[in-house]
């Protein structure tokens, strides 16, 4: 069964809105995550580390008051892009590691964020 | 700083012919895993296989193979009798232990019937 969960899959929000995107893992605790964006036909470049009880790190070139990352839990971590404008319709993708055991690095379904 | 080549930017063969897909990195650490992950149209990631640096043996799973060669700095990716349902985006991926990982640019294979 899928180890890592996204909320929602899909969303359509009008310029200058705020989306929230969840990420949840499922089958364990996950002190790091991450989240990936991926342009149309292009590759998935990480946007920021997510780490449990304290903040995120970003990646040079993301501005970290637009996309607010949260790590409130072990198993969830949320990405709201703040006041979306349409450049930024992409779709996000976000990863867990299970450090505990495996060092298998779990990726999400992905949400395909259109902005209007 | 860590790199990942993907130079083939879209491959189309006929069904039952084998493919493969190039992958050379760069790296100065002695330390690092490598990945090959297929992203259908869905754009769900599948895993298809992690390889620590320490291993050099190659590995064959059904249909896929995959020749790691740390002299060349290469890890391809070889579908034999190519299907249709083996069209999908292939991305090669670098990272070290369980820190994030750096795509390539990605190839897009399509297997035409």
């Amino acid at each position: 069964g899928a180890v890592v969960s996204q909320h929602p899959s899909r969303v359509i929000c009008k310029s200058g809105t705020s989306v929230k995107i969840e990420c949840r893992s499922l089958d364990f605790q996950a002190t790091t995550m991450f989240w990936y964006r991926q342009f149309p036909k292009q590759s998935l470049m990480l946007m920021a580390t997510s780490n449990e009880g304290s903040k995120a790190t970003y990646e040079q070139g993301v501005e970290k008051d637009k996309f607010l990352i949260n790590h409130a839990s072990l198993t969830l971590s949320t990405l709201t892009v703040t006041s979306a404008h349409p450049e930024d319709s992409s779709f996000y993708i976000c990863s867990v590691v299970d450090i505990g055991l495996s060092y298998e690095q779990y990726f999400g379904p992905g949400t395909r964020l259109t902005v209007t | 700083a860590q790199k990942v080549t993907q130079a083939q930017t879209e491959i189309s063969v006929v069904e039952k012919e084998d493919v493969t897909l190039d992958c050379v990195y760069e790296t100065r650490d002695t330390t690092y895993y490598l990945f090959w992950y297929k992203q259908p149209p869905s754009g769900e990631l599948v895993f298809l296989i992690r390889r620590n640096s320490f291993d050099e043996q190659n590995e064959i799973s059904g249909r896929y193979s995959w020749n790691f060669q740390k002299s060349t700095s290469s890890f391809n990716f070889t579908i034999t009798a190519s299907q249709v349902v083996d069209s999908a985006v292939y991305f090669c991926a670098f990272s070290l232990e369980t820190d994030k990982l750096i795509f390539g640019t990605g190839t897009r294979l399509q297997v035409f019937p």
